[in-house]
């Protein structure tokens, strides 16, 4: 069973704050990184494929950065908005078979 | 419409029934994947399907079975509902050659009693 641990489990922010959780991962048999954003009562949503040591990937306020030799990920969110309040999953794929397993989660709740 | 569909959104049965969840998607993706979410679990595979004749089990698969009926369509049926089946499932396609991601359908929150 492949190991993929989130922290931390729960983080309250308050609005305007700039925030980051980490995704850690096995460094063997690297394939893929995934982040998704899942908001209560909907699906998860995807907001970064990252596939390369080193990738830096944006979208808007929040950003991702990948380190596959040491096996994490960081997430950023800069400034933080109420609407900003999701859980954000990292899921890791493996090379050849290419099984993904995904983390619990970090849930963000961002205060007005 | 959205790429994925699951239908039903929610689902409440009796120990014993048999349940079939459905899902069908618009992507053109020939891998879908089901999935269940548990509190305080991540993401479970139970079934994933690469291609019309190619079916997997998953890392939860007992009690669960599946039928691809065409490249759009893969369901799921719970021959036998038990209570600890109790659990959000997500249906999801996704293409390999962008690295994989997943799209994911509405969910549905299915109850045993």
């Amino acid at each position: 069973i492949l190991n993929v641990e989130q922290s931390p489990q729960s983080l309250h922010v308050q609005e305007g704050d700039s925030t980051n959780f980490t995704c850690s991962f096995p460094s063997s048999n690297f394939y893929a990184l995934h982040w998704y954003r899942w908001e209560t009562a909907k699906s998860p949503e995807a907001l970064f494929v990252m596939t390369l040591n080193g990738d830096e990937k944006k979208k808007g306020r929040i950003s991702a950065t990948l380190n596959t030799k040491e096996g994490y990920s960081y997430l950023y969110i800069k400034g933080s908005q109420p609407e900003d309040s999701a859980t954000y999953l990292c899921a890791f794929r493996t090379g050849g078979y290419q099984k993904v397993t995904f983390g619990t989660g970090t849930k963000l709740q961002v205060i007005p | 419409d959205a790429d994925v569909t699951q239908t039903p959104r929610n689902r409440i049965t009796k120990t014993g029934k048999r349940i079939m969840l459905e899902c069908s998607q618009t992507k053109g993706h020939d891998r879908m994947y089901w999935y269940r979410q548990d509190p305080g679990l991540g993401l479970r595979l139970i079934y994933y399907s690469f291609d019309v004749k190619d079916i997997n089990k998953g890392e939860i698969s007992d009690g669960y079975s599946v039928s691809r009926q065409a490249q759009a369509k893969f369901s799921l049926s719970l021959e036998s509902a038990i209570p600890n089946q109790t659990a959000l499932y997500f249906c999801a396609t996704s293409d390999p050659n962008r690295g994989g991601g997943y799209t994911f359908g509405s969910g549905t929150r299915l109850t045993v009693v």
